[in-house]
């Protein structure tokens, strides 16, 4: 049973990049697509982006020029750089599997347990 | 960016009787090409991540009792608890993948009344 799990720093101050790893475990990377989600405290769910298992990424617009997402398919992990990040950027941060589906991805069916990072001043 | 709306915000519900939450999307959500709705349906319990309860708008994920069930198409969707057990105590978002970028609706919260 496929399994999620995400590390990280716990805090990161303003201005300086977040870094977030999800590592894979009972299953394969492969043939799937890989996202990442975001939950601020009390509120709602964002999706920031996904990679594909080839490296293929594709970033929500209102984050775009801050996220990267690169994948270790070796290392069956993969990771998410959030530059410049402000108090804004506080929320718990998830990854999650999709399928491919005709050469889409679809729904988020297993997800990690997600990781808090704060952002202070 | 696809506009999901659900309504209400909240319900309370007494225990063994139906819950009902609607999920609206600005732009329909069906592919036509192949009928279907990309449209599913999370459970978010505190402190704990999203489950997949529902995906293509009504098909049920392996092991989701059946008294979750859902429905709709194009642009109206709705999550039915037809009988509501203690431990369906939740928040629950409905969410599309016809189209980048994701998005989801702003939850609603399933209360015991």
């Amino acid at each position: 049973q496929v399994q999620l799990q995400e590390s990280g720093p716990g805090l990161v101050k303003a201005s300086e990049t977040l870094s977030l790893t999800c590592t894979v475990s009972g299953g394969s990377i492969s043939n799937y697509y890989w996202s990442w989600i975001r939950q601020p405290p009390g509120k709602g769910l964002e999706w920031i982006g996904y990679i594909y298992y080839t490296g293929s990424t594709n970033y929500n617009p209102s984050l775009k020029s801050r996220v990267t997402i690169s994948i270790d398919t070796s290392k069956h992990q993969f990771s998410l750089k959030l530059s410049s990040v402000t108090a804004a950027d506080t929320a718990v941060y998830y990854c999650a599997r999709s399928f491919d589906w005709l050469s889409a991805a679809c729904y988020m069916d297993v997800w990690g347990t997600g990781t808090t990072v704060t952002v202070s001043s | 960016d696809i506009v999901m709306t659900q309504s209400p915000d909240s319900l309370a519900v007494s225990l063994g009787e139906r819950a009902t939450i609607n999920c609206k999307s600005s732009q329909s959500v069906l592919h036509s090409s192949h009928s279907k709705n990309y449209l599913g349906w999370y459970q978010q319990k505190p402190g704990q991540p999203p489950k997949l309860l529902i995906y293509w708008a009504s098909t049920r994920k392996s092991g989701v009792p059946d008294r979750f069930s859902g429905s709709g198409s194009e642009t109206d969707f709705t999550l039915t608890i037809s009988s509501l057990q203690a431990e369906d105590v939740a928040i629950y978002y409905c969410q599309q993948y016809y189209t980048t970028p994701w998005t989801f609706g702003q939850g609603t919260k399933v209360e015991i009344k």
